[in-house]
Order: structure tokens, then C-alpha cells, then sequence
């Protein structure tokens, strides 16, 4: 019954290639959020979606695209890999309100470009 | 410019009580989180402050000025598996969904 789950956990890959990154919560939340989080630990929003509607849109590499098919659920496709790209990815997700907007994360994706 | 800072290390003793602050600049701000990542694990919330003071939750309490752009986190009765990240975020003034990320304070607990 885990709340926000990411798979796959581990991604091990050549650089060049397309990979994708899957999440989904069961909390019922409205906003669904990609995280990088480098290897100084610096943790940096990179998409928002709310109701399927894009919210946050950082400064990423176009490369990098994200998809929600449901708001349940928030998909991130990576094409053309680069070694840079190696981080942990976490997916997150909040309820809608006003104040105190708590966001709860998934396990995290460890994904290393060789 | 937006910037959230914090010591980058802390250590201390198992029972003893410790404070890891954090200053903020933003251009606006609408409440400060904190967040407790333990290595290898996700980010999980520890405390939300918006008004000025303390919120005291157990063994873990957050303070907040809003006027001098400064928190304080303090964990009493520190235990080995406080041995963490710990995380403060500042909410976007336009974008209450939006959170500001500091780098994060690393915490070692000895026994």
C-alpha cells in the first residue's frame, strides 16, 4: 500500500539511449512533482503537473519529457542520455490547498548513464 | 536572487540536543518546511512553519523570524537513527506548490 511508487528503483544504461521513469500515487493528491537530486544531494524541482495540467516547467534539457495520463500518475522520458544525467530521480506528490502544502515523496530512481 | 542556506555538516552526541539552522532570501515567502532524508531514502516532512515562533512536535521542534529570513530546526534526546540529511524549504511566494530546496544539513549521531 505504498503511497508513492517509482519504478524502476535502479537504471543502469548506455549513454545515447531513451529510457522512461514511472510513478504513481495512491493518495488521492492533485499535483504530482519531478525531482533531481544530484550527487551533492541538491534537490531540484524540474516538473509540476496538477489535474494533468503542466504547472512547473524548469529549466531542463528538452530531452527530458514528462507525461501524465492520469493524475494519479506522472511519467518522465529521458531521450538521448548523457553521462550529466546520472542522479536520483524522485517523483512527489501534494494535496491541493492553501498554506501548508505537504509533499510526499517516492522512493527515489538511481539512474547511472555509462 | 532566491538562496537558502545551512551548515553543510553537524555532529553530535546520542542524547544530547541539537540546533541546525537555516537562513533564507527569497523575493516573497509563504512558510518553510522541513524535511528528514535519511541516506539512500526519499525526503520525508518534519515540520511546517509560516508564522513567527515555535512548533513543537515530540522530540523535534522548528522555529521561525520571518524578519530576520531565519529558522532553526532542534531535535532533543538525539538517537542514532537521527543520523540524517535534514532539508529546509521555502515555499514560492506565487506558487505554494513550488518549494525552494536548501542543500541540506548532513547530522551524525555518536554514541
Amino acid at each position: 500500500d505504498t503511497a508513492v511508487s517509482q519504478t524502476p528503483k535502479y537504471l543502469v544504461t548506455q549513454m545515447g539511449n531513451d529510457k522512461s521513469i514511472k510513478c504513481e500515487q495512491n493518495l488521492g493528491h492533485d499535483t504530482m512533482y519531478w525531482y533531481k537530486q544530484d550527487s551533492k544531494k541538491f534537490l531540484k524541482i524540474m516538473f509540476s503537473y496538477n489535474n494533468k495540467e503542466l504547472i512547473i516547467n524548469e529549466t531542463v534539457p528538452n530531452r527530458f519529457s514528462p507525461k501524465s495520463p492520469d493524475k494519479a500518475h506522472l511519467n518522465l522520458h529521458i531521450n538521448s542520455l548523457e553521462l550529466g544525467d546520472s542522479a536520483v530521480y524522485f517523483c512527489a506528490s501534494s494535496q491541493d490547498g492553501r498554506g501548508q502544502v505537504i509533499q510526499y515523496f517516492g522512493a527515489g530512481t538511481r539512474l547511472s548513464v555509462l | 536572487g532566491q538562496n537558502i542556506d545551512q551548515p553543510t555538516e553537524m555532529t553530535a552526541t546520542e542524547g544530547a540536543i541539537v540546533q541546525i539552522n537555516c537562513t533564507y532570501q527569497t523575493s516573497g515567502f509563504n512558510g518553510l518546511f522541513w524535511y528528514q532524508q535519511h541516506a539512500g531514502e526519499a525526503p520525508t516532512f518534519l515540520s511546517y512553519n509560516v508564522l513567527d515562533g515555535l512548533e513543537e512536535k515530540g522530540r523535534f521542534s522548528s522555529f521561525l523570524s520571518r524578519s530576520k529570513g531565519y529558522s532553526y530546526l532542534l531535535l532533543k534526546e538525539l538517537q542514532m537513527k537521527d543520523s540524517a540529511s535534514y532539508l529546509c524549504a521555502v515555499t514560492d511566494a506565487g506558487n505554494n506548490r513550488k518549494l525552494i530546496w536548501g542543500l541540506g544539513t548532513s547530522l551524525g549521531v555518536n554514541p
